[in-house]
């Protein structure tokens, strides 16, 4: 069975510093997607950024960036230049390559961006 | 703009009394989800439809229940809600496709409140 997992129940930084949140997960499947999804308070559920398993390359979303570890089985969100905005739960989740509905999900990150 | 719809945003009933929680769809997405989500927690599957086609996680109690008429829309019927049933329900949607095209897209969630 898969599992993810995220140590960081909480983090708080200064609004402009960079940020990484971290996820580890376990799996004996080669191929499958990751994902950091970004709660905000009262606000819904949006996809910050995917990685396909088979990509090497860290996939980036404007000040969003992820560094894949795949022997590592790590996955970690990086934020560049935080702003106010990014104060939300985030949550990293995986699925298989073959699975049509089931994410994993890990327990989640509450980050506070502070002025 | 294409999008998921939960109405209502928040919901107060009694304990016992049965209510409906609805999500619509302008996607046109094949597979529509059920979440519940305490506070700080991450999303717990409850059941999902594939088409017409009924999926029930096995640890959903029998309290939940779950229509889908028609592709658009869904329906979550709690039979007898209790005090442990107070959450945030979210609805969510996907093509149905395995791979990275299973991407969820989240409504804003139902704020379950149980007296």
């Amino acid at each position: 069975a898969q599992t993810v997992t995220q140590s960081q129940p909480e983090m708080s930084v200064q609004e402009a510093e960079t940020v990484t949140l971290s996820c580890t997960y376990d799996t004996s499947e080669s191929n499958y997607y990751l994902f950091w999804y970004k709660q905000p308070p009262s606000r819904q559920m949006i996809l910050v950024i995917r990685q396909e398993a088979y990509k090497q390359q860290n996939a980036t979303e404007n000040r969003f960036s992820v560094n894949f570890q795949k022997a590592a089985k790590s996955f970690s969100l990086k934020i560049s230049d935080s702003q106010l905005g990014d104060t939300a739960m985030y949550f990293c989740a995986f699925m298989k390559h073959d699975s049509n509905y089931q994410l994993i999900w890990g327990a989640g990150t509450k980050l506070i961006i502070k002025p | 703009d294409a999008m998921v719809i939960q109405n209502p945003r928040y919901q107060v009933t009694q304990f016992g009394k049965p209510v409906t929680l609805s999500c619509s769809q302008t996607l046109n997405h094949n597979v529509m989800y059920w979440y519940q989500q305490k506070s700080s927690q991450a999303p717990k599957l409850l059941f999902h439809y594939y088409d017409k086609d009924f999926n029930n996680e096995a640890d959903t109690p029998d309290n939940f229940q779950s229509r889908r008429p028609n592709t658009s829309f869904c329906f979550l019927d709690i039979r007898s809600p209790g005090l442990g049933d107070a959450a945030m329900y979210l609805c969510a949607t996907s093509r149905g496709a395995s791979g990275r095209y299973n991407e969820q897209f989240f409504g804003p969630g139902t704020r379950l409140t149980v007296l």
